[in-house]
């Protein structure tokens, strides 16, 4: 199994730009979810899906859109990017809807808006 | 708010010694984890302890937790330079979601 895959893994967007942040994983996991991480500080949920078709809002979800078609990707949406958004960018998911077991987390994807 | 906080934030020792991080939080939890993030990569998953157990132990990992006091701690024995790395404690609190502390960033002197 590869895991939980994303791309790309750098990007630099100009202000006012759009992009999508792929996610992918091959276990059939349920429950996916995107976090933030600025320097020194812990992640902050985005936000997350219990199934195909079922997201919801975490903590910080102002300027980014998901949407999840099928079981195996969870594509994050920066609909117009600004400064604020720089930051790496983490996907994770899990075996249960509930997310009480542990989480499987991508790589990373790292973003600087200018 | 960060439901977790760890501390120290920072921890330098020399191999072999033991390192301890600590992790206050707030609200009733459902379970704990503990999470390593080695630089410039994702997180992994250590351990998970629930709000039912006192003590969790894998390898050279041992894992408290004390409900009373809303803490846990994290315990790495005879640390190897490879054990350098940030980590993180994540609460779930049943809400769907796991929050993460600030996390302590761990430095093994060779």
């Amino acid at each position: 199994n590869a895991g939980v895959t994303q791309t790309p893994k750098f990007q630099v967007l100009k202000t006012g730009q759009s992009m999508t942040l792929q996610c992918a994983q091959d276990m059939n996991h349920e429950y996916m979810s995107w976090y933030r991480q600025d320097p020194g500080m812990g992640l902050r949920l985005i936000h997350y899906s219990v199934g195909a078709g079922i997201t919801d809002q975490g903590e910080v979800p102002n300027g980014y859109n998901v949407s999840r078609s099928t079981t195996e990707d969870f594509p994050l949406r920066l609909l117009s990017a600004a400064p604020s958004q720089t930051s790496v960018y983490f996907c994770a998911s899990s075996y249960d809807r509930d997310i009480s077991y542990e989480q499987y987390f991508g790589p990373g994807t790292r973003l600087t808006v200018t | 708010s960060q439901q977790g906080e760890e501390d120290p934030q920072a921890l330098s020792i020399q191999e072999g010694e033991n390192a301890t991080m600590n992790c206050s939080y707030k609200t009733s939890i459902n379970n704990l984890q503990w999470y390593r993030q080695n630089s410039g990569r994702g997180l992994v998953h250590l351990i998970l302890i629930r709000s039912n157990e006192r003590e969790k132990h894998s390898g050279r990992l041992r894992v408290t937790l004390d409900t009373s006091k809303k803490s846990s701690s994290l315990l790495i024995t005879a640390s190897r330079a490879a054990d350098t790395a940030s980590y993180f404690c994540a609460t779930y609190t049943g809400r769907r979601a796991l929050t993460f502390g600030s996390g302590t960033r761990l430095q093994v002197q060779p």
